[in-house]
């Protein structure tokens, strides 16, 4: 399996209903970021979460961060039909760079959950 | 401040033709990845440039794929004799200078590459 697996691979909840999705991952992290990405469109950044934080809030959004268990997950309370799209978690793995320095960069994303909110 | 630029949003090439995509970074930012995303996958890291250098490109392809990052202009990445497995959306992203922040990276909108 790859860094950075979500489940459930695809969620259909009912709008004011509360959508949970899990993502794990393998390797040590800095940190672990939610993207959404709307069908056919780009990125969206959500929320970042730090590897000493536990938890984070915004507005709707709730993520949890368990490095003992290599393991996050996403909370969208009340969710609404505009909340229908594919939800990432990505990692980022320290790089070695030319000069000898310890840089971050490389992302890694998981296969996504995609959510489906009905009206 | 605009966003990170990717253009063409759509191109379609036939077999054994060339791709070009770029990417222009948000205004400030020096540091360029690319990631390509196939249907129903996650995004793949591809390659990590800063301007003038290849910082990290262990997600290319060997063969018929290449990236740059002029010190004037826009990033490229060139996809030779393209075939069909290389349909995929293609994603920009950048982060700020510094080093410090290079997780915090900002998406382009894609360019969907369709080889018929």
């Amino acid at each position: 399996s790859q860094q950075g697996e979500e489940d459930p691979q695809a969620l259909s909840i009912q709008e004011g209903e509360n959508a949970t999705m899990n993502c794990s991952y393998k390797t040590s992290i800095n940190n672990l970021q939610w993207y959404r990405q709307n069908s056919g469109r780009g990125l969206v950044h959500l929320i970042l979460i730090r590897s000493n934080e536990r938890e984070k809030h915004s507005g709707r959004l709730r993520v949890t961060l368990d490095t003992s268990k290599k393991s996050s997950s996403l909370l969208i309370t009340a969710s609404r039909a505009a909340d229908t799209a594919s939800y990432f978690c990505a990692t980022d793995a320290s790089l070695e760079d030319r000069w000898g320095g310890t840089s971050y960069g490389k992302l890694t994303f998981g296969q996504g959950t995609i959510l489906t909110v009905h009206p | 401040n605009a966003g990170v630029m990717q253009n063409p949003r759509h191109l379609v090439r036939r077999r054994g033709q060339e791709a070009r995509l770029r990417c222009s970074p948000m205004k400030g930012h020096s540091h360029v990845y690319w990631y390509r995303q196939l249907p129903e996958e996650g995004l793949k890291f591809m390659v990590y440039l800063q301007k003038e250098n290849i910082i990290d490109e262990s997600g290319m392809p060997k063969e018929r794929f290449s990236a740059e990052f002029p010190k004037e202009g826009p990033s490229i990445l060139r996809i030779q004799q393209v075939v069909r497995g290389d349909s995929a959306a293609y994603f920009c992203a950048s982060s700020p200078p510094g080093g410090q922040r290079l997780y915090e990276q900002y998406f382009g909108p894609g360019t969907r590459l369709t080889v018929t």
